[in-house]
């Protein structure tokens, strides 16, 4: 079975700092990952999805990496904006038979302090 | 394009009460997808619908069923409704296949059984 785990729980950085977020999986056989940003009270928003065959996708100021043979992602948030302040999740799309499914970790709880 | 849309945005029930809960997408995606999110629990996958005409269990599908009434839509109901289905409630939708689907979410229904 897939576990998705993320480190760390919470983090809390002041603004302008560059950080990373990170998560790891158990099982390598996966078609891609996906990070998402939830707001409080909101729904989920994706923000980066990795292929398996990638290593990694920019998007502004945000970097997600995929090692798939280590079972692990990062997510750099490069000066960091109160704005950032927000839960990240990270899923993966599990490769093998039949129909897959995302799996989730639990996040990562970033608060960004002017 | 509104993406996935969900009603209600709240509900409070009293143990026993029955509802359902409404998903519609406009992205003409052929699989959606519901999940239930606690807190330390993360997102768990209740059902899913591959396609147009099936549903399938996920992680936890006891005390829920769905239907799929069409391409666009895919409802949730609780027959007989227990406080431990007190959550958050979001709706999801991809195309089938492939490294790079991306899941869309909804705002989320946040359900109280009393």
């Amino acid at each position: 079975k897939q576990e998705v785990t993320q480190i760390p729980a919470a983090l809390s950085v002041p603004e302008g700092e560059n950080l990373v977020l990170n998560c790891s999986f158990t099982d390598s056989a996966i078609y891609n990952l996906q990070w998402f940003r939830q707001d409080p009270g909101k729904g989920l928003t994706s923000l980066l999805l990795i292929q398996s065959s990638q290593r990694e996708q920019t998007s502004g100021r945000l970097n997600a990496s995929l090692d798939k043979s280590s079972g692990r992602s990062t997510l750099y948030i490069a000066a960091s904006q109160p704005g950032d302040s927000a839960t990240y999740l990270c899923a993966v799309r599990r490769r093998g038979r039949g129909y897959s499914t995302l799996t989730f970790g639990k996040g990562t709880m970033l608060l960004v302090s002017p | 394009n509104a993406g996935v849309t969900q009603t209600p945005k709240f509900q409070v029930l009293k143990t026993g009460q029955s509802m359902t809960l409404q998903c519609a997408q406009d992205m003409n995606h052929n699989s959606m997808y519901w999940y239930r999110q606690d807190p330390g629990m993360g997102l768990r996958l209740i059902y899913y619908s591959a396609s147009e005409g099936t549903t399938d269990k996920g992680e936890v599908p006891n005390g829920y069923n769905v239907s799929r009434l069409n391409k666009r839509e895919f409802s949730l109901r609780l027959e007989s409704a227990a406080p431990s289905q007190t959550s958050v409630y979001f709706c999801a939708s991809s195309e089938i296949g492939g490294s790079m689907v991306e899941q869309f979410f909804g705002p989320g229904t946040r359900l109280t059984v009393l």
